[in-house]
């Protein structure tokens, strides 16, 4: 079965510092990977998505993240926070099945600081 | 491209009485769609997966009968919440298949908050 870890559901930064938000994934198959990003009370937007091209995936935002299939993991980088970026953010794995069937992970939520 | 747009935004109804969200992709035909629940704090849990001129298939956990889902159109979806409770709020948040528009995502509405008093 497929499934997603993010491994901290509460990061802090300091505006201008890097980010570094965590997940790592289970799959028997190779996997669809992307990055949501979820402002309060809104919907979703995607930041970035790897699909067995390349393993390093720029996104929007000056946010990327790297494929390591030995490490099963999709960290999401970006080299200098901003205050806007302060949000919850969500790793997802879609289903094998060839539908768009999400799986979630369980959030991270970011904080910037001033 | 490839817009989902979800309506209504936000809806406040009454306990026991029934409410319609719809979903509607805007410049592509989806034959399937997704709904998803996100209860406060917390992440997104698939509900059903709504196939156009099918039955839906209900994730585990999920009662058919209150969440009533029809896909009647390759761009329409509805999720009905019949004889709501206060238990029910949430957000409620759509997605479509993107294949149809040559793309290897699945697209978002912009989501629903419900709140039962």
């Amino acid at each position: 079965a497929q499934s997603v870890t993010q491994l901290d559901s509460h990061v802090s930064v300091s505006e201008g510092t890097p980010v570094l938000l965590r997940c790592n994934y289970s799959s028997s198959y190779s996997p669809s990977l992307f990055w949501y990003v979820q402002h309060p009370n809104k919907g979703l937007q995607l930041l970035l998505k790897y699909t067995s091209a390349a393993t390093l995936v720029k996104g929007i935002n000056g946010f990327e993240a790297e494929f390591k299939k030995s490490e099963t993991s999709f960290h999401l980088t970006k080299p200098s926070a901003h205050m806007s970026d302060a949000a919850e953010y969500f790793c997802v794995v879609s289903d094998p099945s060839g539908t768009y069937k999400y799986i979630f992970g369980t959030g991270t939520r970011l904080k910037v600081l001033a | 491209g490839a817009v989902v747009s979800q309506h209504p935004s936000w809806v406040i109804c009454k306990s026991g009485t029934s409410v319609k969200i719809e979903c509607r992709s805007l410049d592509f035909q989806a034959t399937t769609m997704f709904w998803y629940r996100q209860f406060p704090k917390q992440s997104l849990m698939l509900m059903a997966t709504s196939n156009e001129g099918s039955k839906a298939t209900y994730e585990q956990g999920v009662e058919k009968d209150k969440f009533l889902i029809n896909h009647a159109s390759l761009t329409l979806s509805t999720l009905t919440v019949t004889s709501a409770h206060p238990e029910d709020s949430s957000f409620y948040i759509c997605s479509a298949d993107g294949r149809a528009a040559v793309n290897t995502e699945a697209f978002f509405g912009q989501g629903t908050r419900l709140t039962v008093v």
